[in-house]
């Protein structure tokens, strides 16, 4: 039981490049989220999904987008990398989001640098 | 838009002392709230859960949760060297995402 888990773990891009972050889950958990963590600031939701099927955007979903590829996996695009997207990124996923006490287990990180 | 308030710190306390750790929220409709403890380069693992007003004890650590002033702690007892890390609050209203504060870092000294 792997739980959740984020490829890759460090990535460098330049200005204007484009790159997905994956994560995978195998608690057959509903819920996935992406944030985002820079010194300072907090964890800041990016996206979510309640659901399969579903997205929403979180407090700073621009310069993103997100597929819910199927209950297990959630992926996060840059689609033109900015130096104001370096950050480190976690991903993770909960039961039942919306239930009230519903926990979210996080993956280990991707530390992203974008020159 | 909805706030969680914390003390950046750093809060040093001496090994075997009680680290007292405060948070504040601003949505009144809150009812899930959490504690979470993140290590220097790793990712936040979840310490505590409460969601009624008190105390809920967990071996060393307490939560302690008061609605009505939009209050949250995390008290640690016996603290050692090995608690130092960065508490993260994060608290929902149950049908919103959860909303985390900016950490508190906690340094215990030897």
């Amino acid at each position: 039981n792997a739980g959740v888990t984020q490829t890759p773990k460090f990535q460098v891009l330049k200005t204007g490049q484009s790159m997905t972050l994956q994560c995978a889950q195998d608690m057959n958990h509903n819920s996935m989220y992406w944030y985002r963590q820079d010194p300072g600031m907090g964890l800041r939701l990016i996206y979510y999904s309640a659901s399969e099927g579903t997205t929403d955007k979180g407090e700073v979903p621009n310069g993103y987008n997100v597929s819910r590829l199927n209950k297990r996996e959630f992926s996060l695009r840059l689609e033109s990398a900015a130096p104001s997207q370096t950050s480190v990124y976690f991903c993770a996923s909960s039961a039942f989001f919306g239930t009230g006490p519903d926990t979210q287990y996080f993956g280990p990180g991707t530390r992203l640098t974008v020159l | 838009q909805k706030e969680v308030e914390q003390n950046s710190g750093p809060l040093s306390v001496p090994e075997g002392a009680i680290a007292s750790l405060n948070c504040t929220y601003s949505d009144r409709v809150s009812q899930s709230f959490f504690w979470y403890r993140q290590y220097s380069g790793k990712s936040p693992e979840l310490i505590m859960s409460i969601y009624s007003n008190g105390d809920k004890e967990d071996g060393r650590f307490t939560a302690q949760l008061n609605k009505a002033s939009q209050y949250v702690s995390l008290l640690i007892r016996d603290s050692q060297p090995s608690d130092s890390a960065t508490y993260l609050c994060a608290v929902t209203a149950g049908n919103t995402p959860l909303v985390f504060g900016k950490g508190t870092r906690l340094s215990v000294i030897a």
